[in-house]
């Protein structure tokens, strides 16, 4: 079965420099959202979008933006980027947001793997 | 909000012994419950999910899960634990904000030690 695909798998970048993340949702999918984990750490909500719109806002940096596109598939732009950015970021997939599908399972993508020097 | 805890940072187990893995829920409302695995430098492979019903809960690579309403719980079990289930272990629970958002709020994690 296909399942979410992410791009690129790692990233170096410089302080200060920009950054975009690709997620690639299961086919019929219509909800993204993108996780921050930290090294050693839980898995932190960034952002989540449904049917192309902004669905729900977590700890996400002002530095950051994300968009969903017209054939689901979503980027997340980290600009300005900070040593404390250096994580793996997750996107995952799911069928449904607004109240209609509580119970619907998300599925993760294998994350990006940011380092920032 | 909505939270889970893992009370302990790493289980240990003998292969071909039981296995399991503690979560304890804090929600108001009805509780969306789930467990998901990682891998090292992997992404998180959902296990399995309580949305309602049977307290028992049947997921993959045989493990099931408990729900306990009295105990506010929801253990991880699996009968006799395989060198291949070490990983890393964690319960997450459906953080629905205003607008009926389904964010995930997870919790630390349980690092799963199966020993041959």
């Amino acid at each position: 079965a296909a399942g979410v695909i992410q791009s690129p798998r790692h990233l170096i970048k410089e302080k200060r420099e920009t950054a975009t993340l690709k997620c690639y949702p299961i086919p019929r999918h219509d909800t993204v959202y993108w996780y921050q984990q930290g090294p050693g750490q839980d898995p932190q909500f960034l952002i989540s979008f449904y049917e192309k719109m902004q669905s729900d806002k977590g700890s996400i940096p002002d530095r950051f933006s994300a968009q969903q596109f017209s054939d689901y598939h979503s980027e997340l732009n980290m600009s300005s980027l900070e040593l404390g950015d250096s994580a793996l970021y997750f996107c995952a997939s799911s069928l449904g947001d607004r109240g209609l599908r509580k119970t619907d399972t998300q599925y993760f993508g294998p994350g990006t793997r940011l380092t920032v020097l | 909000a909505q939270s889970v805890a893992q009370p302990e940072d790493q289980v240990n187990v003998a292969e071909g012994n039981p296995l399991t893995v503690k979560c304890t829920y804090s929600v108001s409302g009805n509780p969306y419950l789930f467990w998901y695995v990682q891998y090292p430098n992997r992404g998180l492979q959902f296990l399995l999910k309580y949305i309602t019903g049977d307290n028992l809960v049947k997921g993959s690579y045989g493990f099931e899960a408990e729900f306990n309403k009295s105990q506010t719980s929801f253990h991880l079990k699996k009968p006799s634990a395989l060198v291949s289930d070490s990983a890393l272990y964690f319960c997450a629970v459906r953080d629905m904000q205003v607008g009926g958002n389904n964010r995930l709020a997870f919790g630390k994690g349980n690092q799963v030690v199966v020993i041959p």
